[in-house]
């Protein structure tokens, strides 16, 4: 099992470009994230969703659209790339048990760079 | 916001002494879990602890767990040079989602 892997690795884009982030599981996981780390601020949640076709708000979702068209991928779009955008992007995945989701199994994350 | 905070935010130790990382958080939660980040690298789930649970334990791994403080220890006994890292603790309050420190950056040095 390849386990959780994002594309692309690397990206710099100039202000006002827009891309998406592509996020694929292989483990049949209902729940999926997207997180930004930042230096010395930890991961803060950007959007999730808890079943194929359902995405919800994080902490920190201005900016950013999402996905979740088919249960193994999980998208995230930035429509008009800005410097505060520049980040490593981290996407995780959870299988659940009675609707709770369980640890979670993150990609090798996506550095992004905005210009 | 965050809602767990790591303390020490960095400690250097030996190769085979123990380290213990705490994290404190403000509200109720349902899981307390520990997260290790390797240098350019995604997390790796440690342990999860649920808010009835008092202490876990995974191989080298002891984690405990106090909701009457707030707060949560991570020990690594004999640690390597290998266990160099940065290391998470995330608070699950609603079930959906996780809140992450900022991390404790530890360095074993050999």
């Amino acid at each position: 099992n390849a386990g959780v892997t994002q594309t692309p690795k690397f990206r710099v884009l100039k202000t006002g470009q827009s891309m998406t982030l592509l996020c694929a599981q292989d483990m049949n996981h209902e729940y999926m994230y997207w997180y930004r780390q930042d230096p010395g601020m930890g991961l803060r949640l950007i959007h999730y969703s808890v079943g194929e076709g359902t995405t919800a708000k994080g902490e920190v979702p201005d900016g950013y659209n999402v996905s979740r068209l088919k249960k193994q991928n999980f998208l995230l779009g930035l429509e008009s790339a800005a410097p505060s955008q520049t980040s490593v992007y981290f996407c995780a995945s959870s299988y659940s048990w009675d609707f709770l989701p369980y640890e979670q199994y993150f990609g090798p994350g996506t550095r992004l760079t905005v210009t | 916001s965050q809602q767990g905070e790591e303390d020490p935010q960095a400690l250097s130790i030996q190769e085979g002494e123990n380290a213990t990382m705490n994290c404190s958080y403000k509200t109720s939660i349902n899981n307390l879990q520990w997260y290790r980040q390797n240098s350019g690298r995604g997390l790796v789930h440690l342990i999860l602890i649920r808010s009835n649970e008092r202490e876990k334990h995974s191989g080298r791994l002891r984690v405990t767990l106090d909701t009457s403080k707030k707060s949560s220890s991570l020990l690594i006994t004999a640690s390597r040079a290998a266990d160099t890292a940065s290391y998470f603790c995330a608070t699950d309050k609603d079930g959906n989602k996780l809140v992450f420190g900022a991390g404790t950056i530890l360095r074993v040095k050999s």
